[in-house]
């Protein structure tokens, strides 16, 4: 049973640019976060998915969008890069319980 | 607002010693859980221990146990008989559940080195 599968693992682009972010959740989930993570920090939130729609969202600018498809599987996107999103983006699935997200193994993106 | 606090950005320990890592939290929800992940340095999130705060007694996996203290919104890992892949990050985290809002927010993270 995969898990959370997230892709690329790795990602290097320049300021300016925009760029996009695939999650594949666990089997069985329906729900997706996604999350920014910088470098010795705790994940920050960035918005959830559910039934292909924005359901809640954080303190993060317009320019962070995603989508939700109708297998579930979700996509983030990134316009006008900053040197300040550098950052592991991590995706984390779940179902509509108290218990806990199951997580990827992120995205590293490296703006320059 | 929900706030997650850890106050001890790294720790070093002697290996098969026991470690506490601390954690308090802030929430005006009766309803909600608290969730302790460990971070190698290969980015995954890994999912240890669970704590519901209807639960009436501390949760334990394996070698985690969380010192739940309601009443002080503290809720400790503790990490019995450490080893040298312990040695991570740790996030506290937390999640209400309501409608319309079900999201789990984070700690800043504590850096554990095991020491052999």
């Amino acid at each position: 049973d995969a898990g959370v599968t997230q892709s690329p693992t790795h990602l290097i682009k320049t300021r300016g640019q925009q760029v996009t972010l695939r999650c594949s959740p666990k089997s069985g989930h329906d729900t997706v976060s996604w999350y920014q993570q910088a470098l010795g920090q705790g994940p920050q939130f960035i918005f959830q998915y559910y039934e292909e729609e924005e359901r809640q969202r954080g303190n993060f600018p317009d320019r962070f969008s995603g989508h939700q498809f109708p297998n579930y599987s979700s996509e983030l996107n990134v316009n006008a890069l900053l040197l300040g999103d550098s950052a592991l983006y991590l995706c984390a699935s779940s179902h509509d319980n108290l218990y806990g997200y199951t997580f990827g193994s992120g995205t590293r993106l490296t703006v320059v | 607002a929900q706030k997650i606090t850890q106050t001890q950005p790294g720790m070093f320990v002697q290996e098969k010693e026991a470690v506490t890592l601390d954690c308090t939290y802030d929430t005006s929800d009766p309803s909600y859980g608290l969730f302790w992940y460990k971070q190698p340095s290969s980015g995954e999130m890994i999912f240890l221990i669970y704590q519901g705060s209807y639960d009436q007694q501390n949760a334990t996996e394996g070698r985690y146990s969380l010192n739940f203290q309601k009443a002080r919104k503290s809720a400790n890992l503790v990490i019995s008989a450490s080893q040298l892949g312990d040695s991570a990050m740790y996030f506290c985290a937390m999640r209400d559940v309501k409608w319309g809002d079900d999201k789990i927010i984070f700690g800043k993270g504590t850096r554990l080195h095991i020491l052999p």
